[in-house]
């Protein structure tokens, strides 16, 4: 059964810094992943999608890498904004149409 | 852009009772799926739909069951609701790969 891991759980930044949020998977056979923020009792807006045969994806600040092989993500999100204060999701899709999410990284960037 | 729509947006209803989520998924999408999010929780896949067929089965109790229409709008129901119940439920639609979410239905079940 795949299992998403995201680290860290929570992290508290000033605005202006570069920051690494991490996802690992245990189930390398995937299809896609993607990468979800969430601001507090709202839906799930996505940010970026990465096909397994992919290596990275760029919208703006934000930069996720893929590495299949050794099941890991990482979402790089530049110059950060009092704005991008919510929590990240990592989730992969495998043979199933359902995404697998892991629990988030709960992002705060104080002013 | 258009985006997924879900009605209602919040539902309280009691122990036992009966329960029918709604989502109307971005025009041209053929697929959709349905996802609960408990308190403080990831969310957890239910079941999806792929032009009007079920096409792959999550984590969904036998109390709930799901169907999606001609028009490709999507019904979840959900019977002899429980506390546990109480969850947000999110639908999501895609076309081919990127999944795009609603805005979810609040159920409180009291």
């Amino acid at each position: 059964k795949q299992e998403v891991t995201q680290i860290p759980a929570a992290l508290s930044v000033p605005e202006g810094e570069n920051l690494v949020l991490n996802c690992s998977f245990t189930d390398s056979a995937i299809y896609n992943l993607q990468w979800f923020r969430q601001d507090p009792g709202k839906g799930l807006t996505s940010l970026l999608l990465i096909q397994s045969s992919q290596r990275e994806q760029t919208s703006g600040r934000l930069n996720a890498s893929l590495d299949k092989s050794s099941g890991r993500s990482t979402l790089y999100i530049a110059a950060s904004q009092p704005g991008d204060s919510a929590t990240y999701l990592c989730a992969v899709r495998g043979g199933a149409d359902g995404l697998t999410f892991g629990k988030g990284t709960h992002l705060i960037i104080q002013p | 852009a258009a985006g997924v729509i879900q009605s209602p947006r919040h539902l309280i209803k009691e122990k036992r009772e009966t329960a029918t989520l709604k989502c109307y998924p971005i025009p041209r999408h053929d697929t959709v799926y349905w996802y609960q999010q408990g308190p403080g929780q990831d969310p957890q896949f239910l079941i999806s739909f792929y032009e009007k067929m079920q096409s792959d089965k999550g984590s969904i109790p036998d109390r709930f069951s799901a169907q999606q229409f001609s028009d490709y709008h999507s019904e979840l129901n959900m019977s002899s609701l429980e506390l546990g119940d109480s969850a947000l439920y999110f639908c999501a639609s895609s076309h081919s790969r990127e999944q795009y979410f609603g805005p979810g239905t609040r159920l409180t079940v009291t």
